[in-house]
């Protein structure tokens, strides 16, 4: 597989505090990308990066931030979590010279109460 | 805009073949991708079509018809195993941007 990891798996989080996601790459990819699953929706795109200091808002980009330092971590933050935040949020990883495939991480279940 | 449509459920009998389709409408289209994911796990890429026509790739096939903006993915020799959900996903918005669909979730039964 891949190398990919997310963390933390699990957390759950009060109303109005900061969260941060993160994710870790090994596959030295360019493209990163932030996703939230949610029943009847589907896979949404957050935020994306196309390199280091690069990123770009996705569909669903309100409330969250994001941050790429180097190439293998990019980090999602909600500044003040709200409970319609509560998902399960996706990292993927690709390179355009390779496959078209995205390489998912295993997720990260987010509650807020 | 984008916009893709399948089917949100399907039940199938194991060792027999399911084809679970996939519409959309767009402009600019540009290729069209499935994933497979299992309950509680991550989206696992399965083919990608960027030309009209088949790719097989072992008990999966995924087809793509430009002229009717429609696809579908093969499941042949149905296994229990392949209980999951599929996701069609285009690559319209460009290749940092793929939309996703909903998501078929296929009942594989005995």
């Amino acid at each position: 597989d891949a190398g990919i990891t997310q963390s933390p798996r699990h957390k759950v989080t009060e109303t109005g505090t900061p969260v941060t996601l993160r994710c870790h790459q090994t596959e030295n990819h360019r493209y990163m990308y932030w996703y939230r699953q949610d029943p009847g929706h589907g896979l949404r795109l957050i935020h994306y990066s196309y390199g280091v200091k690069d990123t770009d808002k996705g569909e669903v980009s309100d409330g969250y931030s994001v941050s790429r330092s180097k190439t293998e971590d990019f980090l999602l933050t909600l500044e003040s979590a709200t409970s319609s935040q509560t998902s399960v949020y996706f990292c993927a990883i690709s390179d355009p010279t390779g496959s078209y495939g995205y390489t998912f991480g295993s997720g990260t279940r987010l509650t807020v109460v | 805009g984008q916009s893709l449509e399948q089917p949100s459920e399907v039940t199938a009998v194991e060792g027999a073949i399911v084809q679970i389709n996939c519409t959309y409408q767009t402009s600019g289209f540009y290729g069209l991708s499935w994933y497979q994911q299992h309950d509680g796990g991550a989206p696992t890429f399965l083919s990608y079509n960027g030309l009209d026509g088949l790719e097989e790739t072992g008990r999966f096939s995924s087809f793509l018809s430009r002229s009717d903006s429609y696809g579908y993915l093969l499941l042949q020799e149905l296994q229990m195993k392949d209980s999951a959900s599929y996701f069609c996903a285009d690559y319209s918005g460009g290749y940092q941007k793929v939309t996703f669909g909903i998501g078929t979730k296929l009942q594989v039964i005995p």
